[in-house]
């Protein structure tokens, strides 16, 4: 069963205090990871898309990587704009279009 | 564009009564996606259509759900009767490639 584990479940930093989110996954066959911000009370924003070992994507202070079983989310220098919860979905191939989504990570960053 | 519409962005109803949650996705998605988010499970995927034909229903959680895509530019999702465990917050999302883009949901409420 294709599945998506992310951690920590929530991760408090502070400002300009650097820091990787995990997400793990389990796929017949990987097509895409794909990466998301929500904030409370919105729908998921998408971040990056990846398709293969080795990719990188980057966005301000972002950064995704993948490997064949994980990928991060690399979080330079974050600033309080940055809170959110972070979320990790994996598309397998034959499942056209469809989305696995993690739990997602929380992240805080305090002033 | 405006983005995916979803339509009410709240609801509060009483358990047995029939819900309808609506959606306008982005002009010229050929995809769209129905997700339920609670915080036990996080964020799944209920139903989705591709040229306004359903092609997965199997997240539909049992027969008191239904969506409809009469057309290209409006999606339902129909709960009859509702039950309090269905609670939850509802997105749509649309695509015409790999990234799905959401809307700012529907929280559902069922008392």
């Amino acid at each position: 069963e294709d599945q998506v584990t992310q951690s920590p479940e929530a991760l408090r930093l502070q400002e300009g205090e650097s820091s990787s989110l995990n997400c793990s996954y389990t796929v017949s066959g990987l097509r895409g990871l794909f990466w998301y911000r929500q904030d409370p009370g919105k729908g998921p924003e998408f971040l990056f898309t990846l398709y293969s070992a080795g990719e990188e994507k980057e966005k301000e202070r972002l950064k995704a990587t993948l490997t064949k079983k994980e990928s991060f989310l690399h979080i330079t220098a974050p600033k309080p704009e940055d809170s959110a919860t972070y979320l990790c979905a994996v598309q397998a191939w034959g499942a056209t279009n469809k989305l696995i989504f993690g739990t997602g990570t929380l992240l805080a960053v305090q002033p | 564009d405006a983005g995916v519409i979803q339509s009410p962005r709240h609801e509060v109803t009483e358990m047995g009564q029939e819900v309808t949650l609506r959606c306008k996705p982005i002009s010229g998605h050929d995809y769209l996606f129905w997700y339920r988010q609670t915080m036990m499970r996080g964020l799944e995927l209920l139903i989705y259509f591709n040229n306004n034909v359903p092609i997965d229903d199997s997240g539909m959680p049992e027969d008191r759900f239904s969506a409809k895509m009469p057309n290209a530019s409006f999606s339902t999702l129909k709960i009859q009767p509702s039950e309090p465990r269905d609670s939850a917050v509802y997105f749509c999302a649309s695509s015409e490639g790999d990234t799905q883009y959401f809307g700012p949901g529907t929280r559902l409420t069922v008392l």
